[in-house]
């Protein structure tokens, strides 16, 4: 069954720098998403992504954070200036027709600001 | 205004009892319905898709929807220990945006 892959599984980084998180949603999707879940707490919304734009985001996704899709395949969440308050579990996923479908969540990075 | 509600529990049921979940709505324009399973560390997993009133049944889940009370509740009959678990009820917002609830923790007791 297809998946979507998540690299890296735990990233470390120190406060004030910059981190790239990386997904490979599944191949015939055309919908992509990342959300956040901080130790404990509800699994957030932060954006989704169709036709190489975003086209939902909430307020928790500011300018400190921005996605990418480089290639045919990629999907990437790239933060700023990280700060403690970043460390938390981060899930792509993606799905093939909006937020009407299940959505297909790949197994997440955690994030770690020291 | 809060979303997505659902009791955060601990449920705890014996083994092979049913265990029911519920989750409330704010947004009456929702469609879409989703319950996932959420182990501790990982990531949420499908148990079922609802997009009409009624029941709808898979193997020991069943889904019911009632749009007009804006409620959505999951049963899990003949519950076993490998169902402890969080579970995570989910409502489409917008066209691409679908938000959790804040989970429900269910402990199946052997």
């Amino acid at each position: 069954e297809p998946e979507v892959t998540q690299t890296p599984s735990h990233q470390v980084t120190q406060m004030g720098q910059e981190v790239i998180l990386r997904c490979v949603p599944i191949s015939n999707h055309l919908y992509f998403y990342w959300y956040r879940q901080i130790l404990g707490q509800k699994v957030e919304f932060l954006v989704s992504f169709y036709n190489n734009e975003i086209s939902e985001k909430s307020e928790i996704f500011d300018d400190q954070f921005s996605v990418e899709r480089p290639d045919g395949s990629n999907f990437t969440l790239k933060i700023r200036s990280t700060k403690l308050e970043d460390s938390a579990m981060y899930f792509c996923a993606s799905d093939h027709s909006g937020g009407n479908s299940p959505l297909h969540f790949g197994n997440g990075t955690r994030l770690t600001v020291t | 205004q809060k979303e997505v509600e659902q009791n955060s529990g601990p449920l705890s049921v014996p083994e092979g009892a049913i265990a029911s979940l519920n989750c409330t709505y704010s947004d009456r324009g929702s469609q879409s319905f989703f319950w996932y399973r959420q182990y501790s560390g990982k990531s949420p997993e499908l148990i079922m898709s609802i997009y009409s009133n009624g029941d709808k049944e898979d193997g020991r889940f069943t889904a019911q929807l009632n749009k007009a009370s804006q409620y959505v509740s999951l049963l899990i009959r003949d519950s076993q220990p490998s169902d402890s678990a969080t579970y995570l009820c989910a409502v489409n917002w917008a066209e691409d945006k679908v938000i959790f609830g804040p989970g429900t923790s269910l402990s199946v007791i052997p």
